[in-house]
Protein backbone atom coordinates (compact mmCIF):
# COMPACT_ATOMS: atom_id res chain seq x y z
CA UNK A 1 0.00 0.00 0.00
CA UNK A 2 1.40 3.17 -1.08
CA UNK A 3 -0.19 5.27 1.46
CA UNK A 4 -1.20 8.59 0.59
CA UNK A 5 0.45 10.15 -2.90
CA UNK A 6 0.62 13.47 -4.19
CA UNK A 7 1.94 14.86 -7.68
CA UNK A 8 3.68 16.67 -8.54
CA UNK A 9 6.42 16.93 -5.21
CA UNK A 10 7.42 19.86 -6.74
CA UNK A 11 6.52 23.12 -8.97
CA UNK A 12 7.07 26.25 -9.85
CA UNK A 13 4.68 28.89 -11.21
CA UNK A 14 4.11 32.41 -12.46
CA UNK A 15 1.96 35.54 -10.83
CA UNK A 16 -1.32 34.46 -12.63
CA UNK A 17 -1.14 31.17 -13.57
CA UNK A 18 -3.33 28.21 -12.81
CA UNK A 19 -1.85 25.35 -11.01
CA UNK A 20 -3.48 21.64 -10.75
CA UNK A 21 -2.38 19.43 -7.52
CA UNK A 22 -3.31 15.82 -7.39
CA UNK A 23 -3.96 13.20 -4.25
CA UNK A 24 -4.28 9.89 -4.08
CA UNK A 25 -5.81 8.64 -1.45
CA UNK A 26 -4.62 5.53 0.73
CA UNK A 27 -6.58 2.56 -0.48
CA UNK A 28 -9.72 2.00 1.49
CA UNK A 29 -10.22 5.48 2.07
CA UNK A 30 -12.62 7.80 0.67
CA UNK A 31 -12.35 11.36 2.45
CA UNK A 32 -10.20 13.93 1.21
CA UNK A 33 -8.80 16.71 2.78
CA UNK A 34 -6.52 19.51 1.64
CA UNK A 35 -4.16 21.96 3.79
CA UNK A 36 -2.06 25.04 3.06
CA UNK A 37 1.34 25.03 5.19
CA UNK A 38 3.58 28.31 4.73
CA UNK A 39 6.76 28.13 5.71
CA UNK A 40 7.24 28.50 9.08
CA UNK A 41 3.72 28.01 9.96
CA UNK A 42 1.01 25.02 10.57
CA UNK A 43 -0.97 23.63 8.04
CA UNK A 44 -4.52 25.86 7.32
CA UNK A 45 -7.63 23.16 6.52
CA UNK A 46 -8.33 24.03 2.96
CA UNK A 47 -11.47 21.95 2.15
CA UNK A 48 -12.88 18.42 2.54
CA UNK A 49 -14.45 15.86 0.09
CA UNK A 50 -16.45 13.21 0.63
CA UNK A 51 -18.69 10.92 -2.13
CA UNK A 52 -17.47 14.13 -4.67
CA UNK A 53 -18.94 16.40 -2.79
CA UNK A 54 -17.15 19.68 -0.81
CA UNK A 55 -18.25 19.08 2.72
CA UNK A 56 -16.23 21.04 4.47
CA UNK A 57 -13.96 24.70 3.55
CA UNK A 58 -12.45 26.40 5.36
CA UNK A 59 -11.50 30.61 5.06
CA UNK A 60 -9.55 30.37 1.19
CA UNK A 61 -11.23 32.50 -1.14
CA UNK A 62 -13.01 30.81 -4.58
CA UNK A 63 -9.26 31.23 -6.66
CA UNK A 64 -8.90 27.75 -4.76
CA UNK A 65 -11.24 24.86 -5.54
CA UNK A 66 -11.35 21.14 -5.77
CA UNK A 67 -13.11 18.09 -7.17
CA UNK A 68 -13.03 14.38 -6.11
CA UNK A 69 -13.04 11.69 -8.54
CA UNK A 70 -15.38 8.30 -8.44
CA UNK A 71 -11.85 6.58 -7.19
CA UNK A 72 -11.89 8.73 -4.17
CA UNK A 73 -9.04 10.69 -5.58
CA UNK A 74 -8.95 14.51 -5.80
CA UNK A 75 -7.70 17.45 -7.26
CA UNK A 76 -7.24 21.19 -6.03
CA UNK A 77 -6.89 23.68 -8.63
CA UNK A 78 -5.75 27.33 -7.48
CA UNK A 79 -6.21 30.18 -10.04
CA UNK A 80 -4.73 33.59 -11.11
CA UNK A 81 -2.11 32.20 -8.16
CA UNK A 82 -0.49 35.47 -6.18
CA UNK A 83 3.35 35.14 -4.18
CA UNK A 84 1.24 34.41 -1.20
CA UNK A 85 -0.25 31.35 -2.73
CA UNK A 86 3.80 29.68 -2.21
CA UNK A 87 3.30 26.46 0.45
CA UNK A 88 3.30 23.49 1.03
CA UNK A 89 0.04 22.25 0.18
CA UNK A 90 -0.79 18.77 1.83
CA UNK A 91 -3.38 16.09 1.18
CA UNK A 92 -4.59 13.99 3.76
CA UNK A 93 -7.36 10.79 3.49
CA UNK A 94 -9.34 9.14 6.16
CA UNK A 95 -11.48 5.90 5.94
CA UNK A 96 -15.13 5.46 5.71
CA UNK A 97 -16.49 7.35 8.81
CA UNK A 98 -13.34 10.11 9.10
CA UNK A 99 -11.99 9.17 12.17
CA UNK A 100 -9.01 12.18 12.29
CA UNK A 101 -6.84 9.67 14.56
CA UNK A 102 -7.34 6.78 11.03
CA UNK A 103 -5.89 9.80 8.91
CA UNK A 104 -2.94 9.79 6.64
CA UNK A 105 -1.34 12.53 5.09
CA UNK A 106 1.42 13.32 1.85
CA UNK A 107 4.38 14.55 1.98
CA UNK A 108 2.79 17.02 0.26
CA UNK A 109 3.60 19.60 -3.22
CA UNK A 110 5.75 22.18 -2.46
CA UNK A 111 4.39 25.00 -4.58
CA UNK A 112 6.54 28.46 -5.74
CA UNK A 113 5.10 31.47 -7.18
CA UNK A 114 7.36 33.76 -8.53
CA UNK B 1 -8.25 32.86 22.16
CA UNK B 2 -8.99 31.83 18.54
CA UNK B 3 -5.41 30.15 17.78
CA UNK B 4 -3.74 27.27 19.13
CA UNK B 5 -0.66 28.14 20.17
CA UNK B 6 2.84 26.71 20.77
CA UNK B 7 6.01 27.86 21.37
CA UNK B 8 8.13 27.95 18.68
CA UNK B 9 11.78 26.41 19.15
CA UNK B 10 13.42 23.65 22.00
CA UNK B 11 16.85 23.10 22.23
CA UNK B 12 17.47 19.85 23.80
CA UNK B 13 20.41 17.45 24.64
CA UNK B 14 20.60 14.36 23.69
CA UNK B 15 19.15 11.50 26.57
CA UNK B 16 17.27 14.39 28.06
CA UNK B 17 13.28 14.89 28.20
CA UNK B 18 11.55 17.20 26.24
CA UNK B 19 8.49 19.42 26.88
CA UNK B 20 6.16 20.87 24.54
CA UNK B 21 3.60 23.14 25.44
CA UNK B 22 0.42 23.99 23.89
CA UNK B 23 -2.50 25.80 24.31
CA UNK B 24 -5.82 25.03 22.28
CA UNK B 25 -9.17 27.28 21.94
CA UNK B 26 -12.50 24.86 22.87
CA UNK B 27 -12.70 23.51 26.26
CA UNK B 28 -15.33 21.46 24.39
CA UNK B 29 -12.50 19.37 22.54
CA UNK B 30 -13.03 15.93 22.72
CA UNK B 31 -9.72 14.87 21.31
CA UNK B 32 -6.33 16.44 21.11
CA UNK B 33 -4.07 15.45 19.15
CA UNK B 34 0.24 15.45 18.79
CA UNK B 35 1.56 15.54 15.24
CA UNK B 36 5.95 15.21 13.91
CA UNK B 37 6.71 16.61 10.71
CA UNK B 38 9.96 15.66 9.84
CA UNK B 39 11.87 17.32 6.59
CA UNK B 40 10.63 16.57 3.56
CA UNK B 41 8.14 14.55 5.12
CA UNK B 42 4.44 15.03 5.70
CA UNK B 43 2.52 14.94 9.12
CA UNK B 44 2.68 11.62 11.38
CA UNK B 45 0.22 11.04 14.03
CA UNK B 46 2.31 10.62 16.92
CA UNK B 47 -0.77 10.66 19.49
CA UNK B 48 -3.34 11.66 21.12
CA UNK B 49 -5.50 12.49 23.82
CA UNK B 50 -9.09 12.15 24.85
CA UNK B 51 -10.52 14.45 27.04
CA UNK B 52 -11.71 12.14 29.69
CA UNK B 53 -8.12 11.25 30.30
CA UNK B 54 -4.91 13.62 32.49
CA UNK B 55 -2.62 11.63 31.29
CA UNK B 56 -1.50 9.08 28.70
CA UNK B 57 1.73 7.38 28.08
CA UNK B 58 2.85 5.37 25.02
CA UNK B 59 6.60 4.25 25.36
CA UNK B 60 8.51 7.58 25.42
CA UNK B 61 5.85 9.59 24.71
CA UNK B 62 3.80 11.09 27.75
CA UNK B 63 1.05 13.32 27.20
CA UNK B 64 -0.51 15.95 29.78
CA UNK B 65 -3.74 17.55 29.72
CA UNK B 66 -5.54 19.86 31.78
CA UNK B 67 -8.67 20.91 30.34
CA UNK B 68 -9.49 23.84 33.08
CA UNK B 69 -6.67 25.60 31.36
CA UNK B 70 -6.68 24.44 27.95
CA UNK B 71 -3.06 23.40 28.02
CA UNK B 72 -1.77 20.37 26.44
CA UNK B 73 1.86 19.30 26.96
CA UNK B 74 3.56 15.54 25.20
CA UNK B 75 7.05 15.30 27.20
CA UNK B 76 9.40 13.18 24.98
CA UNK B 77 11.92 10.63 27.24
CA UNK B 78 15.11 10.17 26.28
CA UNK B 79 15.14 12.62 23.51
CA UNK B 80 17.36 11.36 20.69
CA UNK B 81 18.54 12.88 17.95
CA UNK B 82 15.90 11.26 15.47
CA UNK B 83 13.36 13.51 17.38
CA UNK B 84 14.29 16.40 15.91
CA UNK B 85 11.27 17.64 13.98
CA UNK B 86 8.49 19.96 14.43
CA UNK B 87 5.87 19.40 16.21
CA UNK B 88 1.86 20.00 15.79
CA UNK B 89 -0.57 20.30 18.48
CA UNK B 90 -3.68 19.90 16.66
CA UNK B 91 -7.69 20.11 17.28
CA UNK B 92 -10.52 18.98 15.54
CA UNK B 93 -13.19 21.54 14.59
CA UNK B 94 -16.01 20.27 14.88
CA UNK B 95 -14.77 20.14 18.52
CA UNK B 96 -16.61 17.76 20.01
CA UNK B 97 -15.53 14.74 17.98
CA UNK B 98 -13.12 12.85 15.98
CA UNK B 99 -13.71 13.99 12.55
CA UNK B 100 -13.89 17.37 10.47
CA UNK B 101 -10.89 19.60 9.90
CA UNK B 102 -7.54 19.82 12.26
CA UNK B 103 -7.02 22.89 13.15
CA UNK B 104 -2.95 23.21 13.66
CA UNK B 105 -0.66 25.38 16.72
CA UNK B 106 2.19 26.99 14.81
CA UNK B 107 4.52 24.16 15.67
CA UNK B 108 7.37 24.11 18.04
CA UNK B 109 10.86 23.11 16.39
CA UNK B 110 12.44 20.74 18.01
CA UNK B 111 16.55 20.62 17.80
CA UNK B 112 18.48 17.07 19.53
CA UNK B 113 22.42 18.24 20.74
CA UNK B 114 24.50 15.20 20.67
Amino acid sequence: DAGVTQSPTHLIKTRGQQVTLRCSPKSGHDTVSWYQQALGQGPQFIFQYYEEEERQRGNFPDRFSGHQFPNYSSELNVNALLLGDSALYLCASSPPGGAITEAFFGQGTRLTVV
Amino acid sequence: GEDVEQSLFLSVREGDSSVINCTYTDSSSTYLYWYKQEPGAGLQLLTYIFSNMDMKQDQRLTVLLNKKDKHLSLRIADTQTGDSAIYFCAEPFPFGGNTGKLIFGQGTTLQVKP
